[in-house]
């Protein structure tokens, strides 16, 4: 596997339900992105991980709970999300700092219908 | 008013055609923009990456920056079907990680 895969590519489920969400870059990167894509709608920030450490949670509801166990793998659990969450779920990734090209590298978003 | 502003489009263009794709933006603090290609159900996938105020070329694909205007383009020759998609602007200001994206515009490219 290269760059950076998401699972699952599509995703339903009911307002009552949990799941997650899973992303692995395989770049060596040392920090991780979740996205949400909606349409007509400029991609907004959910949560940036930076080595590891949540540096950015931009007033995100909390029935959005990211982890990120290493550099390498970043999840997000949902629960009793709502239909206004149905979007593309899109996981990113970058090298911050080093001198090196701070571009961010996307997966292939989990398409989610909030029922 | 938005950090970056894209028309949404559509845009459709006959083969072969010169398509030029434009960004403005407010934030002057902005150092490194991006151009992504996004096709329908994919990932953003970067296509070009620009520091500078001046022109990046690489092959059919041109990306030119001007600060002083605070506008970026994104200029493809020769335009093939396969050019079909949506293309998101980008910009990051280098002090932190918070990229800021346009809302992206579709084009379309008939054979």
């Amino acid at each position: 596997e290269t760059g950076v895969t998401q699972t699952p590519r599509h995703l339903v489920m009911g307002m009552t339900n949990k799941k997650s969400l899973k992303c692995e870059q395989h770049l060596g990167h040392n920090a991780m992105y979740w996205y949400k894509q909606s349409a007509k709608k400029p991609l907004e920030l959910m949560f940036v991980y930076n080595f590891k450490e949540q540096t950015e949670n931009n007033s995100v509801p909390s029935r959005f709970s990211p982890e990120c166990p290493n550099s390498s793998h970043l999840f997000l659990h949902l629960h009793t999300l709502q239909p206004e969450d149905s979007a593309l779920y899109l996981c990113a990734s970058s090298h911050i700092g080093g001198g090196l090209q701070e571009t961010q590298y996307f997966g292939p978003g989990t398409r989610l219908l909030v029922l | 008013q938005k950090e970056v502003e894209q028309d949404p489009g559509p845009l459709s263009v006959p083969e072969g055609a010169i398509v030029s794709l434009n960004c403005t933006y407010s934030n002057s603090a902005f150092q490194y923009f991006m151009w992504y290609r996004q096709y329908s159900r994919k990932g953003p996938e970067l296509l070009m990456y620009t520091y500078s105020s001046g022109n990046k070329e690489d092959g059919r694909f041109t990306a030119q920056v001007d600060k002083s205007s605070k506008y970026i383009s994104l200029f493809i020759r020769d335009s093939q079907p396969s050019d079909s998609a949506t293309y998101l602007c980008a910009m990051l200001v280098k002090t932190g990680n918070q990229f800021y994206f346009g809302t992206g515009t579709s084009l379309t490219v008939i054979p």
